[in-house]
Order: structure tokens, then sequence, then C-alpha cells
């Protein structure tokens, strides 16, 4: 089956600072690749997708990168405010079933 | 702004009891997925439908959860008899498709 490795765990940025969170796949059948935010005690949201005939889609100050030869996707979040604070998965699509990373969690300090 | 909604938000219940946790999808959605998220494992899907039809639950342990679509506006999860190692947030999701998937609130769950 696929297997999403997503990389680091956790992330410290300063305000205003680049957060940058990548994620690989294994199967390169995968075609949909999104990711989900996730505030403490919170349902995950999907915040941004992305679909393997696009190599870079891009929302405010979230952007999302895809590399299909190299299996792996990057997510991208530029002047960074503290309310980004939260855990970010992404997810690889085979078929119907999403596969997820074991998410990042993400600080942001004033 | 149309959700997902699931019930009950928390539950907690004592080893052997049964546990049935309801989803109602976003009106006009025809997937529908269960995943139990806990920190060691993550995300994990347990079962998914479409148009009602159950098309996966391999990652449902078979022998104690059961999964139904009784109609287009309620879809349940059942465990019986519960265990500790059950403990977890329980969340339903649902979609226009495969691609994009709406997370309810989840239900967490605390088996004693």
């Amino acid at each position: 089956g696929e297997n999403v490795e997503q990389h680091p765990s956790t992330l410290s940025v300063q305000e205003g600072d680049s957060a940058v969170i990548k994620c690989t796949y294994s199967d390169s059948a995968s075609n949909y690749f999104p990711w989900y935010k996730q505030e403490l005690g919170k349902r995950p949201q999907l915040i941004i997708d992305i679909r393997s005939n696009v190599g870079e889609k891009k929302d405010q100050r979230i952007a999302v990168t895809l590399n299909k030869t190299a299996k792996h996707f990057s997510l991208h979040i530029t002047e960074t405010q503290p309310e980004d604070s939260a855990v970010y998965f992404c997810a690889a699509r085979r078929a119907y079933a999403l596969n997820f990373g074991k998410g990042t969690s993400l600080l942001v300090t004033p | 702004d149309a959700r997902v909604t699931q019930t009950p938000r928390d539950k907690v219940t004592e080893m052997g009891q049964e546990v049935t946790m309801r989803c109602q999808p976003i009106l006009g959605h025809n997937t529908v997925f269960w995943y139990r998220q806990t920190m060691m494992q993550g995300l994990e899907l347990l079962a998914y439908f479409r148009n009602r039809a159950p098309l996966d639950d391999s990652g449902m342990p078979k022998d104690r959860f059961s999964a139904e679509m009784p109609d287009a506006t309620l879809a349940t999860l059942k465990i019986q008899p519960s265990e500790p190692r059950d403990s977890a947030v329980y969340f339903c999701a649902s979609g226009p498709g495969e691609s994009e998937q709406f997370f309810g609130p989840g239900t967490r769950l605390t088996v004693l």
C-alpha cells in the first residue's frame, strides 16, 4: 500500500518567517495530494490540495509544490502568524483511500 | 456553511460495553469515510462508503467493529465489545467524490 513520510515532526519558527513541510510517497499511482491543518481538539481542515497534473498551487500565504518524478510534495507557508500554529498533515490518494503522514506540529512564536 | 456532524462528541465507557458513533455527512456528498486518530498511529482509515455501499472496511477489526449507512443522512460505527485499546478519536469525513474530504468534529472515545 501507499506509504507517506512527513518531515519534520516538529517545527518552530518566528512570526513572519516561512515554514516548509515535506512529504514523500511511495506509490507512483497516487494522483491527489491534500494538506490538512488540525488545531488542538479540533477537526482536520483541508487547507490546500494539488493534483498530479499540476506542479504548483498557491492560495494567499500557502503554496504546495509537487515533484512526481521524485515522489515528493511540500507545503510552504510564508509570513507565518501565531494562528498558523497547529498540526499539519499531508496525504496521498490512490484510488479512494487517503494515506496520511504522521503530522508536523508547527509552532509560530511572536 | 455545511459541515459534517458527529455524535456523541465524547464517550466514556467500560470495557465490554457496546459503543455506537453516528455521523451525518454533508448533504449531497456521496462518499463517507471513518478514520481513527491516535498519537501512535496517526490517522487510519477504517471504512469507506460510496453511495451508501460499503466498499472497503479492511482497516477495521472485523470481529468487533461494524460500519453501516442506513440512509444517505446517517453513517454509524459500532464497536462491540469495546476494549481499552479502542480509545481514540474517531472521525467521520464526507466528500463529493473520492478526492476532497471534509471531516466532522470527531468522537473522543475512552474505554476504561
